[in-house]
């Protein structure tokens, strides 16, 4: 199974800042890569998918680039309301789509 | 508006069984492959199953496969995830979400918020 790995695993930043956070597979997916995000008790929202598109109605704050096996998520100006956990998926081409550990952004 | 509704979580043994449901609506269900992932306490997120827009294939974790089945009720709308053989480790928060395409793909672009399952004795 393709694994996904996350990098770092918490990140602490301020408002304003340019966050970025990286995403690893563990062999080439193209780019069928998407990126979510998750609030305390609440259900993950799809933030970018094929590596690069935005999500209808998503901030563009929010980017997403990379291809094969090295993805990055970028908040250009990060704002309260971003602080939040982050996950990568491969999705697509054969199951299992796995996501990834999760990046935990905190002020 | 796309809405999913989760019920059917609670407290069960373990090896016992339990069957998840998500309400539909807002959308044409039967076009859209749909998933189940869950979220252990404080954990991650685990992709565990999908079902295509036309029920005729299912997708399985290993962790899951030979133990939970899949279906879909396209004139209900209704989503379901059969798990039998339950043990402590599928303690977790199950979230249905409605996929991009009519193939699974596992991409969630919609979520319902979740039904908690607990196994513990």
């Amino acid at each position: 199974d393709i694994q996904m790995t996350q990098s770092p695993s918490t990140l602490s930043a301020s408002v304003g800042d340019r966050v970025t956070i990286t995403c690893r597979a563990s062999q080439s997916i193209g780019s069928w890569l998407a990126w979510y995000q998750q609030k305390p008790g609440k259900a993950p929202k799809l933030l970018i998918y094929q590596a690069s598109s935005l999500e209808s109605g998503v901030s563009s704050r929010f980017s997403g680039s990379g291809s094969g096996t090295e993805f990055t998520l970028t908040i250009s100006s990060l704002q309260p309301d971003d602080f939040a956990t982050y996950y990568c998926q491969r999705y697509h081409s054969s199951s299992p789509w796995t996501f990834g550990q999760g990046t935990k952004v905190e002020i | 508006e796309v809405r999913l509704v989760e019920s059917g979580g609670g407290l069960v043994q373990p090896g016992g069984s339990l069957r998840l449901s998500c309400a539909a609506s807002g959308f044409t269900f039967s076009s859209n492959a749909m998933n189940w992932v869950r979220q252990a306490p404080g954990r991650g997120l685990e992709w565990v199953s999908a079902v295509s827009g036309s029920g005729g294939s299912t997708y399985y974790a290993d962790s899951v496969k030979g133990r939970f089945t899949i279906s879909r009720d396209d004139s209900s709308n209704t989503l379901f995830l059969q798990m039998n053989s339950l043990r402590a480790d599928d303690t977790a928060v199950y979230y249905c979400a409605k996929d991009q395409w009519v193939g699974a793909t596992g991409l969630g672009n919609y979520w319902g918020q979740g039904t908690l399952v607990t196994v513990s004795s």
